[in-house]
């Protein structure tokens, strides 16, 4: 059973659109990151929410962390093809200093 | 930037073979890590070590050990592959201290035939 769950798995949309990524837990979290991946590369960190609330923007990107620190979305405004890619949420627990990954998002958006 | 190395990008193994991956990172990170990555089911942590000769088991160390002999360097051992154990091996670092940005690497496309 995964610990975090994202919706949807897949997404393909036209260049231009808007879309949002959904990650969810019945467990807290003491912060939570998102990360992308590229085909034949590792993730790399996009960012780090930490306060129940939070919403941070990273350019056309904003990133919102649920009240009761269990869920995080991410949304994007008009996509690029350079948008492409898998989206991976990570909680990290109060108990154990480890991250716990979701099974991710591959987005493609088409020119 | 932080540079996180795995020794190979693809490797084909035999049931039975004892297999090494090798990861280097070059920022004198205090934690690594070792996950698989399998598609639908994410990251699963198999190790994690927050110093040199320190080790902790992740969610799923069977068939799997480790060895830090060296701060940079964190190795994964599959004592004796299966086929099952055909992954996306991740190695990945973190400066510790409350920092938590992780650094990947490119990962290792393991197969066991």
């Amino acid at each position: 059973t995964q610990l975090l769950e994202q919706s949807p798995q897949f997404l393909s949309i036209q260049e231009g659109e808007n879309l949002t990524v959904y990650c969810n837990s019945s467990s807290v979290f003491s912060s939570l990151q998102w990360y992308r991946q590229e085909p034949g590369e590792g993730p790399v960190l996009l960012v780090t929410v930490v306060t129940g609330g939070e919403v941070k923007k990273l350019k056309r990107l904003t990133f919102q962390f649920g009240d009761a620190r269990k869920d995080s979305s991410l949304h994007i405004t008009a996509a690029q093809p350079g948008d492409t890619g898998l989206y991976l949420c990570a909680g990290k627990s109060y108990n154990f200093n480890k991250f716990y990954f979701g099974s991710g998002t591959k987005l493609n958006v088409k020119p | 930037d932080v540079k996180v190395t795995q020794s190979s990008r693809y490797l084909v193994k035999r049931t039975g073979e004892k297999v090494f991956l090798e990861c280097v990172q070059d920022m004198d990170h205090e934690n690594m890590f070792w996950y698989r990555q399998d598609p639908g089911l994410g990251l699963r942590l198999i190790y994690f070590s927050y110093d040199v000769k320190m080790k902790e088991k992740g969610d799923i160390p069977e068939g799997y050990s480790v060895s830090r002999e060296k701060k940079e360097r964190f190795s994964l051992i599959l004592e004796s592959a299966s086929t099952n154990q055909t992954s996306m091996y991740l190695c990945a670092s973190s400066l510790g201290q409350s920092n938590e940005k992780l650094f990947f690497g490119s990962g290792t496309q393991l197969s066991v035939l």
